[in-house]
């Protein structure tokens, strides 16, 4: 399974851009990669996924290079309800599997 | 359209009683799941299931069963219940065919083995 790395923690202003980094070196041709968020101690909730391309939705953006060997997750306005720890996670099989390996995610701090 | 939905929230288990956590969802959703998250850590695969009748093992299945009769629920049972399974469970469940894609995960028992 590929591995990711993402930094510890991570301090933003809030109305700024949120930019949190991922490196899955390892990844292969046909794995995804997701992006979920856990706000204080609720359930996580998913954010964005893609496969080669930059993806965009309603919460975020999800940029992946070209060699897909690292990510990235914009937040375009941080506000103070983004503050969570956010995961970046590369699906082993495919996007539905029932196999979704967490690692310890990045904590952004969203401050005023 | 409730989601997923735990029971109970909260439970207090003596060492060595047994129990079931219970995980139910509304969305016909084939796959589901159940992870521990222990205090400041990241979320760990116990058990899943691809469809009703087949299950298999997360990262850490020791001391928990599962079964999948039915497509909405997917029960979680402790068999001997041991201090070291203190943790935050919750429980997820996702479609390959239907939205919302990724996994939707409920709010989570809280247990505490004494």
């Amino acid at each position: 399974d590929a591995k990711t790395t993402q930094p510890t923690s991570m301090d933003c202003a809030e109305g700024r851009a949120a930019n949190l980094p991922c490196n899955h070196s390892t990844i292969s041709g046909n794995e995804y990669v997701y992006w979920y968020r856990q706000i204080h101690s609720q359930g996580p909730q998913y954010i964005i996924h893609g496969l080669k391309n930059n993806e965009t939705n309603e919460m975020a953006s999800l940029i992946i290079t070209e060699d897909r060997k690292s990510s990235t997750l914009i937040l375009p306005h941080a506000t103070l309800r983004d503050t969570a720890v956010y995961y970046c996670i590369v699906s082993p099989d495919g996007i539905y599997t029932g196999k979704l390996i967490f690692g310890q995610g990045t904590t952004l701090q969203v401050k005023p | 359209n409730a989601g997923v939905t735990q029971t109970p929230k909260f439970q207090v288990l003596k060492t060595g009683q047994s129990m079931t956590l219970q995980c139910a969802q509304d969305m016909n959703h084939e796959y589901m799941s159940w992870y521990r998250q222990d205090p400041g850590m990241g979320l760990r695969l116990i058990h899943y299931s691809v469809g009703a009748g087949i299950t298999d093992q997360g990262e850490v299945p020791n001391g928990y069963n599962v079964s999948r009769s039915t497509t909405e629920d997917f029960p979680l049972r402790l068999l001997s219940a041991a201090p070291s399974q203190t943790s935050v469970y919750f429980c997820a469940s996702s479609s390959r065919d239907r939205a919302p894609y990724g996994y939707t995960f409920g709010s989570g028992t809280r247990l505490t083995v004494v």
